[in-house]
């Protein structure tokens, strides 16, 4: 069912650095591309999205870079910070929802 | 304003066993959409309704069922539990359609253990 492939599964990250990570859909009938957040014990929470009409959507330090052609996007973190230790989850929505399985960040202090 | 409200949030049955989950959406929101999560498989799309019809189903077996009320409230009925039904169930509310806006709000889940 998983039409989302997303890496890495897991990623550890110092303090201040940049955290990358990586979706690619095959459906092209999606239209809109969010990236959730989720602490242990919460479910997940809305982070940023993008529609493929543009290429990148910036908000504060989370970036998205979408790139239509290529059916990928990614999530960039910048200065990454230990409160950003949780499991991100990249989505693909259009007649319906897929997820990707999911990445377990950790920033070490 | 309150956010979604699962209920239970843990629950321990046995193969064989059937299950009714509960999910009250944030008040006016009229979608309500499920989500399976366990560690491999991560989210998965069960169902959603939306103005209490079944508007989209994922490709799950016919032994999970949901409905909605014209409260919007939703549940989900898991029958002839098996193992591999243990996982966190997650419910997400919307204004409109999940599909269409994809900003979904959800609960913390009900973690169903199967035994």
């Amino acid at each position: 069912q998983q039409q989302v492939k997303q890496s890495p599964q897991s990623l550890i990250v110092q303090k201040g650095g940049i955290s990358i990570i990586n979706c690619a859909y095959e459906n092209t009938a999606f239209d809109y591309f969010p990236w959730y957040q989720q602490f242990p014990g919460k479910g997940p929470a809305l982070l940023i999205a993008i529609r493929p009409d543009v290429s990148e959507k910036k908000e504060g330090r989370f970036t998205i870079s979408f790139n239509k052609s290529a059916k990928q996007f990614s999530l960039h973190i910048m200065d990454s910070q230990p409160g950003d230790s949780a499991t991100y989850f990249c989505a693909a929505i259009g007649y319906d929802m897929r997820f990707g399985a999911g990445t377990r960040l950790t920033v070490k202090p | 304003k309150a956010g979604v409200t699962q209920t239970p949030r843990y629950l321990i049955k046995t193969r064989g066993q059937q299950v009714t989950l509960s999910c009250s959406p944030i008040s006016g929101h009229r979608s309500v959409s499920w989500y399976q999560q366990t560690p491999g498989q991560g989210l998965q799309f069960l169902f959603e309704y939306f103005s209490e019809t079944q508007r989209n189903k994922g490709n799950f077996p016919g032994r999970f069922s949901g409905r909605q009320f014209s409260n919007s409230r939703s549940e989900m009925n898991v029958s002839t539990l098996e193992l591999g039904d243990s996982a966190l169930y997650l419910c997400a509310s919307s204004l409109g359609i999940a599909g269409g806006t994809g900003e979904l709000f959800f609960g913390e889940g009900s973690r169903l253990t199967v035994l």
